[in-house]
């Protein structure tokens, strides 16, 4: 296993299209994390499932936005009718959250940048 | 948990110690961490402490945790131009929910 993937790398589209982004976690990790991180910003938290159950999702995401993670393993983004605003690097994380001493590091992908023209 | 502050820009010589430093408001805050992102790169994760700690030294590394003043800070000894990257602090609670980073501090190492 090589890490976090996250593709496409890089997508322009035109204000109202749709995307999607996938993230394919490590295989063991049981929790994968979307944040998203605009130029000269840290990452911002969008939503985070463990296992297939997502369990938390941020205000910043809008309905526009939808996270799924069918059967616990990769996991996909979606924006509807994007905006200019949504020009951002999106990034996936993972971790795994075990019985005994967990630390919560996350493994992070190198993140798909969107651009919305 | 939302605010998590750090200085934009650092610039030390190749040799010298740096100091990053880092304020947080959750005081139930139950892991601090340092990630670094270098370009190109996603971000990885550097070193981390508990909030029951006052210090953590790995190698290079010193972390320093002032709870009383939720101040946060990363010393890198014997800073190499490798080390130039931007350096994330993050907090995160118990159950590891959601993670809140700050904004960043950018690390120029001159040779």
């Amino acid at each position: 296993d090589t890490g976090v993937s996250q593709d496409p790398r890089h997508k322009i589209t035109k204000r109202g299209q749709n995307v999607t982004f996938r993230c394919d976690p490590i295989s063991e990790h049981n929790r994968l994390y979307w944040y998203r991180q605009t130029l000269g910003q840290g990452p911002e938290f969008l939503t985070y499932f463990q296992n297939e159950a997502q369990l938390e999702k941020s205000r910043l995401l809008s309905d526009r936005f939808s996270a799924e993670r069918p059967k616990g393993s990769f996991s996909t983004l979606e924006i509807q009718r994007t905006e200019q605003g949504d020009s951002a690097m999106y990034l996936c994380a993972s971790s795994l959250l075990a019985g005994g001493e967990n630390t919560g590091e996350l493994f992070f992908g190198e993140g798909s940048r969107l651009t919305v023209l | 948990g939302e605010d998590v502050e750090q200085s934009l820009f650092l610039s030390v010589r190749e040799g010298d110690s740096s100091v990053i430093n880092c304020t947080y408001t959750d005081s139930s805050s139950t892991y601090l961490y340092w990630y670094k992102q270098e370009p190109g790169a996603g971000l990885q994760l550097l070193t981390y402490i508990f909030s029951n700690m006052d210090m953590k030294q790995d190698q290079r590394l010193t972390v320093l945790l002032n709870k009383k003043d939720k101040h946060l800070s990363l010393r890198i000894a014997d800073t190499q131009t490798g080390d130039s990257a931007i350096y994330f602090c993050a907090e995160g609670p118990y159950n590891f929910n959601k993670f809140y980073f700050g904004s960043g501090t950018k690390l120029n190492v001159k040779p």
